[in-house]
């Protein structure tokens, strides 16, 4: 059965920084693209990064450039969201989500969340 | 950078009712449209892939049409489980973009 199961979020004053991972079981990890997608109280789905199976290609919404960095460790079945100058706005629900293998198709399997509240 | 739209925001239905709702991409995106249906709490249940594909265990009451820059999911006879938020999303193999949402709840 595959699961993802994000943790590290909580409460953190704006221009500070936090670490999200998400634990991968129940399928390969490292055959995957991986992506972090977000959801403000209140508002809608946002995508915010995606990575290579390999970590080679990193993606980023644009709101989040030069301040999140995506990342995986493929022998520990994990992906991270280095998340630093947090402003307000980037308070939301995180959840990793499993990307494709090699023909593109949307994510099916996505985690529950962790809190990250800015304030 | 390609920005989707969906319409209505809100809808108002009744079980038995048939609802489309509509999604419209800012250039044209081909087929590579997906479709959510997102309730609170809970994780994002993939419906529909590549614009028209139904994802496996979906009931066949869902369905997608459209390429381009117009879309349109349809539910062909509301049932109690489908009150939720539909998402429309674009998708390639290195960004998503997701519509703003249409919240379909009890008339």
């Amino acid at each position: 059965e595959v699961q993802l199961v994000e943790s590290g979020g909580g409460l953190v004053q704006p221009g500070g920084s936090l670490r999200l991972s998400c634990a991968a079981s129940g399928f390969t990890f490292s055959g995957y693209w991986m992506s972090w997608v977000r959801q403000a109280p209140g508002k809608g789905l946002e995508w915010v990064a995606n990575i290579k199976q390999d970590g080679s290609e990193k993606y980023y919404v644009d709101s989040v450039k030069g301040r999140f960095t995506i990342s995986r460790d493929n022998a520990k079945n994990s992906l991270y969201l280095q998340m630093d100058s947090l402003r307000a706005e980037d308070t939301a629900v995180y959840s990793c989500a499993r990307g494709h293998l090699t023909v593109v198709v949307p994510p099916v399997y996505w985690g529950q969340g962790t809190l990250v509240t800015v304030s | 950078d390609i920005q989707m739209t969906q319409s209505p925001s809100t809808l108002s239905a009744s079980i038995g009712d048939r609802v489309t709702i509509t999604c419209r991409a800012s250039q044209s995106i081909s087929g590579w449209l997906a479709w959510y249906q997102h309730k609170p709490g809970k994780a994002p249940k993939l419906l529909i892939y590549k614009a028209s594909s139904l994802e496996t265990g979906v009931p066949s009451r869902f369905s997608g049409i459209g390429s381009g820059t117009e879309f349109t999911l349809t539910i062909s006879s509301l049932q109690p489980d489908d009150f939720a938020t539909y998402y429309c999303q674009h998708y390639n193999s290195y960004y998503f973009t997701f519509g703003p949402g249409t919240k379909v709840d009890i008339k």
